[in-house]
């Protein structure tokens, strides 16, 4: 069973510029969630996405955006770049199940994306 | 909110076992589960456990649950200079359907 890919692996962008990052999650799997990976802040949490709708947000700004296709793959938008925007991007697919079910959820190798 | 903590770095020599702490606030957690990052790597899952189990131990790795205390450890026995990497702590409450995530403790093996 293929894990969840990340596309592109790595990804040199200038500040000002958007960006699209894909993730395709296990197959069958259909929530998918982003975080964001610094060494300063650790891993923050972007958003999740179930069936095609947003479901769970962190706290960041709208710059960051997102959607999911109807065979759960996603994809998140950064839009005007910043520098502080460099960071390790982890895309983590999981069942959907009841809320009390076991729900681990299965990462990608992520994407890095460098600022200059 | 929900809250998870865990020490930033844990040093151990080769061959020694290690045990890396978190603690949670979530008295509603229902799964907790212990991710391993290696450099360059996405998040592992390692090991999981159920609120309700008290010890879940898979070869090398032994997962406690004082629920009580609110505390979560995973003893790495044996450790080898493969296990160095970041170790996440991650719990999941019963209204949400998102994970809490602690900062990682990275383990440094000492040779």
């Amino acid at each position: 069973k293929a894990g969840v890919t990340q596309t592109p692996r790595y990804l040199i962008k200038t500040r000002g510029q958007q960006v699209t990052l894909s993730c395709s999650p296990i197959s069958g799997h259909r929530s998918v969630s982003w975080y964001q990976q610094t060494p300063g802040q650790g891993l923050q949490f972007l958003f999740e996405y179930f069936s095609e709708t947003q479901r769970n947000k962190g706290n960041f700004p709208g710059r960051f955006s997102g959607r999911q296709f109807s065979n759960s793959r996603s994809e998140m938008n950064v839009s005007t770049l910043e520098l502080g925007d460099s960071a390790l991007y982890l895309c983590a697919s999981s069942l959907e199940g009841g809320l009390t079910s076991n729900q681990p959820q299965h990462f990608g190798d992520g994407t890095r994306l460098s600022i200059l | 909110g929900e809250d998870v903590e865990q020490s930033l770095f844990l040093s151990v020599r080769e061959g020694d076992s290690s045990v890396i702490n978190c603690t949670y606030t979530d008295s509603s957690s229902t799964y907790l589960y212990w991710y391993k990052q290696e450099p360059g790597a996405g998040l592992q899952l390692l090991t999981y456990i159920f609120s309700n189990m008290d010890m879940k131990q898979d070869q090398r790795l032994t997962v406690l649950l004082n629920k009580k205390d609110k505390h979560l450890s995973l003893r790495i026995a044996d450790t080898q200079t493969g296990d160095s990497a970041i170790y996440f702590c991650a719990e999941r409450g019963d209204s949400n359907y998102q994970l809490i995530w602690g900062a990682g403790t990275k383990l440094i093996i000492k040779p």
